[in-house]
């Protein structure tokens, strides 16, 4: 069984201030790091796979890092929005038996 | 396109009723289909995932079971809810099952 832990579980950031948050998996028999936003009663959005090492994604103020030979990813927000409230997921995805979670990251944005 | 459609959104089945949730995925032809659970104070667990017509792989032993009549339809069932059925129930699909998972709106399943 894969044991992907996030961290923190819930954070509060300021309006305008950057944060960023971790993902760790083992890092042996890696296939895709997969990072999803989920808002309450939406579907999940995928925002990132990631599979190589090194391996750094941007999608408008959001990026993320991966590392997997330590077994680990980073997923940054650059100058946070209220609209960038949301549990941030990331799952470790492989053959076609679906992915493993993380718990999340619950973000929420004071304006 | 593709779509993913769940239904209903919402649920709230007295304990020992019986279960049918239906997902149905449109634009694609032989999608890997998975049904995921979040239950509380947890992350989301895949609960059963499916490579094909009649072919239904269970991750964790539980009082749930799925199945897929047609190509692109996933059903998930049970025929006596028990109080810890309750959580948000999420059908996805993908067609490599590497990239690319699209995850259907959800059903919110309060068991009583």
């Amino acid at each position: 069984i894969l044991n992907v832990e996030q961290s923190p579980q819930s954070l509060h950031v300021q309006e305008g201030d950057s944060t960023n948050f971790t993902c760790s998996f083992p890092s042996s028999n890696f296939y895709a790091l997969h990072w999803y936003r989920w808002e309450t009663a939406k579907s999940p959005e995928a925002l990132f796979v990631m599979t190589l090492n090194g391996d750094e994604k941007k999608k408008g103020r959001i990026s993320a890092t991966l590392n997997t030979k330590e077994g680990y990813s980073y997923l940054y927000i650059k100058g946070s929005q209220p609209e960038d409230s949301a549990t941030y997921l990331c799952a470790l995805g492989g053959g076609a038996d679906g992915l493993t979670f993380g718990k999340g990251t619950h973000l929420i944005i004071q304006p | 396109s593709q779509t993913i459609h769940q239904w209903p959104a919402t649920l709230v089945q007295p304990v020992g009723s019986p279960l049918s949730l239906e997902c149905t995925v449109e634009g694609t032809s032989n999608p890997n289909l998975y049904w995921y659970r979040q239950a509380a104070g947890r992350g989301l667990q895949l609960l059963f995932y499916s490579v094909g017509i009649g072919q239904i792989s269970s991750e964790v032993p539980q009082n749930l079971s799925a199945s897929r009549p047609q190509d692109r339809q996933f059903i998930l069932s049970s025929k006596k809810l028990l109080l810890s059925d309750s959580g948000f129930y999420l059908c996805a699909w993908s067609s490599t099952g590497i990239y690319g998972y699209t995850f259907g709106s959800g059903t919110r399943l309060t068991v009583v």
